[in-house]
This record gives C-alpha cells, sequence and structure tokens, in this order.
C-alpha cells in the first residue's frame, strides 16, 4: 500500500525555537496533503489543507504566520512550527492522498514537547 | 454543517463481537472511512465504504446506510491488541478534508 513517511518521529525543544516537520509519499505523487494536531485523548483537529504549488488552506483559529505549510512538490510538504511555546506541544500527524474518492494514508506522527 | 458522533467509550471481553457505531451529518458524501489509533501512533486504515451495505475483511466488517446517516464497525473474535481508539470519518465531497469523530476508546479486557 501506499505509504507516507513523517520525521521527525519525536522533538523536544526550547521555548522560542522553531520546529520544521517533513511529510513524503513515497510511492505516489500527493496533490493535497493535510495536517492534523491531536492533543491526549482527544480527536484529530486538521489545521490546513495543503495544495502543492499554491498557499496553504488554514482551518479557523490556526495561525498560518505560527504554522508555517510548504508544499513545493507532489511528494514533500513541510509544517513548520515557528517560536513553539509549550502549548504548542501535541501530536502532530501529516496525511496524504493522490487523487479524489482515495482514501487518506498517515504519516506516523511527530510529538513535539516544547520546553 | 458537519457533525460525526461516536461512543466515547466501550469495553468489551477477548473473544467477544463488538459493534461502533457511528452516525454522521455532513454538507456532502464521498465516503466513509474507520481508522484504528493506537496510543502514541498514528491512525491507520481499516475500511471504506462508498456504496450501502456490509463490507468485510477478516475479522473486521463495516456497514453504511447513506439513508440513515449510519455505519457501523464490527470486530469480531475480540484480541487483547483490538484495545484502540476507532475513528469515524467521512469524506464530504471532492477534495475536501475527511471530518473526524472524536473516536471510540475500545477497552478489550480478558
Amino acid at each position: 500500500g501506499a505509504v507516507v513517511s513523517q520525521h521527525p518521529s519525536r522533538v523536544i525543544c526550547k521555548s522560542g525555537t522553531s520546529v520544521k516537520i517533513e511529510c513524503r509519499s513515497l510511492d505516489f505523487q500527493a496533490t493535497t496533503m493535510f495536517w492534523y494536531r491531536q492533543f491526549p485523548k482527544q480527536s484529530l483537529m486538521l489545521m490546513a489543507t495543503s495544495n502543492e504549488g499554491s498557499k496553504a488552506t488554514y482551518e479557523q483559529g490556526v495561525e498560518k504566520d505560527k504554522f508555517l505549510i510548504n508544499h513545493a512538490s507532489l511528494t514533500l510538504s513541510t509544517l513548520t512550527v515557528t517560536s513553539a511555546h509549550p502549548e504548542d506541544s501535541s501530536f502532530y500527524i501529516c496525511s496524504a492522498r493522490g487523487s479524489l474518492n482515495e482514501k487518506l494514508f498517515f504519516g506516523s506522527g511527530t510529538q513535539l514537547s516544547v520546553l | 454543517g458537519q457533525n460525526i458522533d461516536q461512543p466515547t467509550e466501550m469495553t468489551a471481553t477477548e473473544g467477544a463481537i463488538v459493534q461502533i457505531n457511528c452516525t454522521y451529518q455532513t454538507s456532502g458524501f464521498n465516503g466513509l472511512f474507520w481508522y484504528q489509533q493506537h496510543a502514541g501512533e498514528a491512525p491507520t486504515f481499516l475500511s471504506y465504504n462508498v456504496l450501502d451495505g456490509l463490507e468485510e475483511k477478516g475479522r473486521f466488517s463495516s456497514f453504511l446506510s447513506r439513508s440513515k446517516g449510519y455505519s457501523y464497525l464490527l470486530l469480531k473474535e475480540l484480541q487483547m491488541k483490538d484495545s484502540a481508539s476507532y475513528l469515524c470519518a467521512v469524506g464530504p465531497s471532492g477534495n475536501t478534508p475527511l471530518v473526524f469523530g472524536k473516536g471510540t476508546r475500545l477497552s478489550v479486557i480478558a
């Protein structure tokens, strides 16, 4: 089946630093990627939709200047958490879909801990 | 609006059968998905229904009734490793993001 690779799986950083998370589709071209955030024992919350070659669409309440998304190619999207704070500590998951009606494939997730 | 409801928690015994229900109200419909998520891990795909009826895949089956806005995931011969959260998700239409329910935490006990 299709594989989505996400890196890093875990990151611990100091408050005020920036963290970049990469999401790659390994054996298919992902025209659309989605970034989710999940707090403990809660459901997935969509942060933004990333389309190759265009600006990301952010969900209400998600700061686009804080969570920078770049989808420069059909196989790579990145999420950069800028000036991270402890409240940004969460599990971030990317997902990709190759074309319409295809199921969503998830990356393995990134556990971000901001000290 | 978009709304997906599923029970928060369920408990079942090893070897038994459990049914996890999901009801949805979305502005469009392009298929219903079930995902399994173990604590600290990303969701993994279980099933996809776009037409009414039952889809069986090993110990897991998923049912859909579009007219009722209803689906269920059936797990047979429960094993301890089936303890996880089960997420119901609907694809509203086109290339819009999936809308996820809050998930059902299933605990399988001996």
